[in-house]
């Protein structure tokens, strides 16, 4: 499978605690994002990642969120202190650098539940 | 202003009719591009069709085509023939050449009625 794996699948919480996730995008891909999407909405931007270097963040990445790219392959998303707010399926998605206006490929995303 | 705005929460289709899908966009950017995705219950987002700002023709794949009215700022997506298996979330979204996030609208649920 040389899609976009994301790890785990589905992770249950209990409020208070930190998780973090994990991104395998596709390998020849340069550009790696993080979404974040709720029930009956389109994906919301977190962040964005060229190579190593995390380029843009969204204001929605309170300072409970971290992420990093250490080696410019996968990526891990960190949440400190989790809140019932957070519940919610974070989906990441990697691209090409050229053309700009390539497409994305999304994993199937992290189901995340904050009880 | 929303980037992506997608009008139709919900629409219904007999099956083997074709279907139009909203979608509208606001960018200052002249160079952008425009995709729609489905999203099946199962939760990954799928790649379907792509138009870019510059395209003089509207794209189509298979039984998707991308309806664009670039002075309307507008790329509705058209599905052909519709199948059972269409039934699913779509989003319209946009990715413009200033920027890197792509924008997504707020979907629309396609129902494939048999």
């Amino acid at each position: 499978d040389t899609g976009v794996s994301q790890d785990p699948r589905h992770k249950i919480t209990k409020r208070g605690q930190n998780v973090t996730f994990r991104c395998d995008p596709i390998s020849e891909h340069n550009r790696l994002y993080w979404y974040r999407q709720t029930l009956g909405q389109g994906p919301e931007f977190l962040t964005y990642f060229q190579n190593e270097a995390q380029l843009e963040k969204s204001r929605l990445l309170s300072d409970r969120f971290s992420a990093e790219r250490p080696k410019g392959s996968f990526s891990t998303l960190e949440i400190q202190r989790t809140e019932q707010g957070d519940s919610a399926m974070y989906l990441c998605a990697s691209s090409r650098d050229r053309p700009f206006n390539t497409e994305a490929f999304f994993g199937q995303g992290t189901r995340l539940t904050v009880v | 202003a929303q980037k992506i705005t997608q009008t139709q929460p919900g629409m219904f289709v007999q099956e083997k009719e074709a279907v139009t899908l909203d979608c509208t966009y606001d960018t200052s950017d002249p160079s952008y591009g425009l995709f729609w995705y489905k999203q099946p219950s199962s939760g990954e987002m799928i790649f379907l069709i792509y138009q870019g700002s510059y395209d003089q023709q509207n794209a189509t794949e298979g039984r998707y085509s991308l309806n664009f009215q670039k002075a309307r700022k507008s790329a509705n997506l058209v599905i052909s023939a519709s199948q059972l298996g269409d039934s699913a979330m779509y989003f319209c979204a946009m990715r413009e050449n200033t920027g890197n996030q792509f924008y997504f609208g707020t979907g629309t649920s396609l129902t494939v009625i048999p």
